[in-house]
């Protein structure tokens, strides 16, 4: 079964600091991984995204980093703030075995906590 | 505003019981989803439908059925075969099924007693 490694399960930082969550994929056929935030009782919503081509892709605080031949990804979040703390999932991509559906497949998450 | 509903936001039913979560969208996808998220598991495909009329077991579909009578619905029935229904259910659609792009609703947790 396709797999998504996340860690740590829960991180806690210090308001100004950096978080970093950590994700490691096993299936070459993965060419998409977006992480996705999420705050208690809603929906996750797409946050930033990477395709395997580069090696890293920044928007705002927040940044990619990929070693396609680790096979592994993590996401940096800069100046972490309190209104950043949520569950944050990475995600892999690839199109179904079956068709030309893509599917995700989801990392187990990672609670951040913001001190202020 | 364009995007997806859930409703509702609570459910609790009966052990036994079969329970329709319903999830609409105005976003004018093709392709809709329906996730099962627990504590410490992430998220998991229960079922997705890439067209109306269409719909595909996902990686835990046993104990779930769906329907795709139109684009802008994509109900999901938890059955009583369903051995742990207790959790939080998550629509999602994208623009078609190839697309990258998925766009969550808020979410039904169920709780069955």
């Amino acid at each position: 079964q396709q797999q998504v490694k996340q860690s740590p399960q829960s991180l806690i930082v210090q308001k100004g600091g950096i978080s970093i969550i950590n994700c490691a994929y096993e299936n070459t056929a993965f060419d998409y991984f977006p992480w996705y935030q999420q705050f208690p009782g809603k929906g996750p919503a797409l946050l930033i995204a990477i395709r395997p081509d580069v090696s890293e892709k920044k928007e705002g605080r927040f940044t990619i980093s990929f070693n396609k031949s680790a096979k592994q990804f993590s996401l940096h979040i800069m100046d972490s703030q309190p209104g950043d703390s949520a569950t944050y999932f990475c995600a892999a991509q690839a199109v179904f075995s079956s068709g030309s559906a893509r599917q995700l497949t989801f990392g187990s998450g990672t609670q951040l906590t913001v001190l202020p | 505003d364009g995007g997806i509903t859930q409703s509702p936001k609570y459910l609790f039913r009966k052990e036994g019981q079969n329970v329709t979560l319903s999830c609409e969208q105005n976003l004018n996808h093709d392709a809709m989803y329906w996730y099962r998220q627990d504590p410490g598991q992430g998220l998991r495909l229960i079922y997705y439908s890439q067209i109306v009329n269409d719909f595909q077991k996902g990686d835990i579909a046993e104990g779930y059925s769906v329907s795709r009578e139109k684009k802008e619905s994509f109900p999901l029935t938890v059955t009583s075969a369903q051995k742990n229904p207790t959790a939080f259910y998550l629509c999602a659609s994208s623009i078609s099924a190839g697309d990258n792009e998925q766009f969550f609703g808020p979410g039904t947790r169920l709780t069955v007693l």
